[in-house]
């Protein structure tokens, strides 16, 4: 597609249930990074794919967060048992072999943990 | 532990004046640095960069300035315009593009 696409753009979840959150990069890009925005705060790193590489989980708050790329393309978050603190804006951008012109960013989806 | 600081929450500046807008770092290996402007429900968009081995970049009416001994860099808008109204983030990287810290971002408000 034309620019980062990111499903739901909206999610309300109970405490204790568990979101999936999608992302679908540029047609071609190799990298794609997972970032979150709480309230007040910049943006927090959270995961790293390239390529076939191992992915890079450093950012990664706690073992109920995971994030797989299927077929070098689409990327699932997967927030399990969800918390109150999980509440943020979950951004994801990719980018391609030139980094003349930064991440391009998803318009996000905004997780409430209620 | 913030690495990346941007001080000023917020910042309102008449249409036609220059806009300044500040970010500090504390880690002096970042060496690739990055402007974002986000608008309300929409992702950040690249917006200027700066490499360590200059000390400024400019683009249109958008200048970066970066001073590595005081580990403080800085986006001047001029003139600014009600367009530019939006969050500016600061973002920085050391040595690698597989991550950035970003600052908690900048809200300009530019009145016409």
């Amino acid at each position: 597609g034309a620019g980062v696409s990111q499903s739901p753009s909206n999610k309300v979840t109970e405490k204790g249930k568990d979101v999936e959150l999608r992302c679908d990069p540029i047609s071609g890009h190799t990298a794609l990074y997972w970032y979150r925005q709480s309230l007040g705060q910049g943006l927090e790193f959270l995961i790293y794919f390239q390529g076939n590489s191992a992915p890079d989980k450093s950012g990664l708050p706690s073992d109920r967060f995971s994030a797989e790329r299927t077929g070098g393309s689409v990327s699932t978050l997967t927030i399990q048992r969800t918390q109150q603190e999980d509440s943020a804006v979950y951004l994801c951008a990719s980018t391609g072999l030139s980094w003349n012109y930064g991440y391009t960013f998803g318009s996000g989806t905004r997780l409430t943990v209620v | 532990d913030q690495q990346v600081k941007q001080n000023s929450p917020s910042l309102s500046v008449q249409e036609g004046r220059i806009s300044i807008l500040n970010c500090d770092y504390t880690n002096s290996m970042f060496d690739y640095f990055l402007w974002y402007k986000k608008y309300p429900a929409e992702g950040p968009t690249f917006l200027i960069s700066i490499s360590s081995i200059k000390d400024k970049n400019e683009d249109g009416r958008f200048t970066v300035f970066l001073n590595k001994s005081a580990k403080h860099l800085s986006l001047h808008i001029v003139p600014s315009q009600p367009g530019d109204s939006a969050v500016y983030f600061c973002a920085a990287s050391a040595g690698n593009f597989n991550k950035f810290y970003f600052g908690s971002g900048t809200k300009l408000n530019v009145k016409p």
